[in-house]
C-alpha cells in the first residue's frame, strides 16, 4: 500500500518566493494534518482537516501560510512570501478517524535562502 | 500549562543493551499517550498508544508503561539493535481542546 506521499522532497528557494508543498493522503483516511519540524521547536501541528474541511488552523504561524484540501486525495500548504525562518521540514500525515495512529509522509525539507 | 517533557534529550548505548526513555506530562484532561519512532530523514511512525486504563503495552522489543497518577510514561527498549537508532517522540492528546501536545523527543544512538 502506498503511504502518505509528499512532494517535493527538498525545496530550496530565495526569500520572497512562493512555496507550495503537496500531499497525497492514504486512500480512505478522512483526517489530514500538516506539521512543521525544527531542531528548536520540534514537531508543531499547523492545521488539520476532516473530510476536506479545515478544523483547527490555530497552529498556522501567520497569514503568509495557507492550506487547502480541494478533494480527499490532495492537499497543499502554501507559503507566500517565504522567509528564511520558514526553513524546516514539513510533514503531512493522515489518519482514519481522529484518534487513530497518524501515518506520516517522509516530509519536505524546505530551505529559504 | 499543558506540556510534555522527555528525558534524556539524547542517549548513546551499545548494541544489545536495554534502555528506558521517559515522558512526563502535565496535560489535563488526559485522553491518550502515543510513542512515535522517527528515523533520520523519515516521518514519525507510531509504536504504541496508551489510554488511561492501560499500564503496560508491548510492541516487539518495545514496552511502554503509563502511570496516570504521576503522569509519567516510559518506553523500554530491550536488546537494542542498530536499527533502533532514531528519535523517539512522546505525544499526549488532551487539554481543554483535546489537542496533540508533542514532546521534544529523545535522540537514541545505538553503537556496535
Amino acid at each position: 500500500d502506498a503511504g502518505v506521499i509528499q512532494s517535493p522532497r527538498h525545496e530550496v528557494t530565495e526569500m520572497g518566493q512562493e512555496v507550495t508543498l503537496r500531499c497525497k493522503p492514504i486512500s480512505g483516511h478522512d483526517y489530514l494534518f500538516w506539521y512543521r519540524q525544527t531542531m528548536m521547536r520540534g514537531l508543531e501541528l499547523l492545521i488539520y482537516f476532516n473530510n476536506n474541511v479545515p478544523i483547527d488552523d490555530s497552529g498556522m504561524p501567520e497569514d503568509r501560510f495557507s492550506a487547502k484540501m480541494p478533494n480527499a486525495s490532495f492537499s497543499t500548504l502554501k507559503i507566500q512570501p517565504s522567509e528564511p525562518r520558514d526553513s524546516a521540514v514539513y510533514f503531512c500525515a493522515s489518519s482514519f478517524q481522529g484518534n487513530q495512529p497518524q501515518h506520516f509522509g517522509d516530509g519536505t525539507r524546505l530551505s529559504i535562502l | 500549562k499543558n506540556q510534555v517533557e522527555q528525558s534524556p534529550q539524547s542517549l548513546i548505548i551499545l548494541e544489545g543493551k536495554n534502555c528506558t526513555l521517559q515522558c512526563n506530562y502535565t496535560v489535563s484532561p488526559f485522553s491518550n499517550l502515543r510513542w512515535y519512532k522517527q528515523d533520520t530523514g523519515r516521518g514519525p511512525v507510531s509504536l504504541t498508544i496508551m489510554t488511561f486504563s492501560e499500564n503496560t503495552k508491548s510492541n516487539g522489543r518495545y514496552t511502554a508503561t503509563l502511570d496516570a497518577d504521576t503522569k509519567q510514561s516510559s518506553l523500554h527498549i530491550t536488546a537494542s539493535q542498530l536499527s533502533d537508532s532514531a528519535s523517539y517522540i512522546c505525544v499526549v492528546r488532551g487539554g481543554g481542546y483535546n489537542k496533540l501536545i508533542f514532546g521534544a523527543g529523545t535522540r537514541l544512538a545505538v553503537h556496535p
